[in-house]
């Protein structure tokens, strides 16, 4: 079945510094999503990307889909920490209705 | 007004008993979804129905069991608990199968002792 791959599994950064988390998809995605879930709390979807190549920004969050739509990353620039959580992707197969969740990167910010 | 509502919100219960979580959507959206979240933080899904109609059901215990009466709700039911269902249960609701965001109930803590 289909696989999705997140790394790194934990990342601690100083407040102001920038983080990172990839995900990579075993089979070719039709979209992929991306998913905030704070300590205690439940996910809530950030953004979905579609197109290969495609890269998003919110603030100072940077999202990009790879060309060959198996691999996606989010960039986060200056950390706050406001920004401390679980990062998830998470990825659809061509033609399939199940959405596949990366095992999360979870973020701590040092202030 | 909550858009994914779930009930309830913790649920501590004996080893083979049976219990019922229940989940509401008022997003008008036609497909629903019941995710685990283990202690290690994986989701992964059990469930979905799409319009009442059951369209993904994973490798779970038959144990488990879901219903969908309509669009807008969809309850799980667990029967002869064991210690290893202890978990987040998420209900989540998307507008349809494909190609949208999911919005996730505050989830179900359920301990099994």
């Amino acid at each position: 079945g289909q696989q999705v791959m997140q790394i790194p599994q934990y990342q601690h950064v100083q407040e102001g510094e920038d983080f990172t988390t990839y995900c990579n998809s075993s089979t070719t995605l039709s979209n992929i999503q991306w998913y905030k879930q704070r300590p205690g709390g439940h996910p809530v979807f950030l953004i979905q990307l579609v197109k290969s190549g495609e890269v998003k920004k919110q603030k100072r969050l940077t999202f990009q889909f790879g060309e060959a739509k198996k691999n996606s990353s989010l960039h986060i620039t200056a950390t706050q920490t406001t920004d401390v959580g679980t990062y998830f992707c998470a990825g659809k197969g061509a033609g399939s209705y199940q959405l596949t969740f990366g095992k999360g990167t979870k973020l701590s910010v040092i202030p | 007004d909550t858009a994914v509502s779930q009930t309830p919100k913790y649920l501590v219960t004996q080893m083979g008993n049976d219990k019922s979580i229940k989940c509401e959507q008022n997003l008008g959206h036609d497909t629903m979804y019941w995710y685990k979240q283990d202690s290690k933080k994986f989701l992964k899904i059990m469930f979905s129905y799409n319009n009442k109609e059951l369209i993904i059901n994973e490798t779970v215990p038959n144990r488990f069991s879901p219903k969908s009466p309509d669009k807008a709700h969809l309850n799980l039911h667990i029967n002869s608990l064991e210690l290893g269902d202890s978990a987040v249960y998420f209900c989540a609701s998307s507008q349809d199968r494909y190609n949208y965001g999911y919005t996730f109930g505050s989830g179900t803590r359920l301990t099994v002792v």
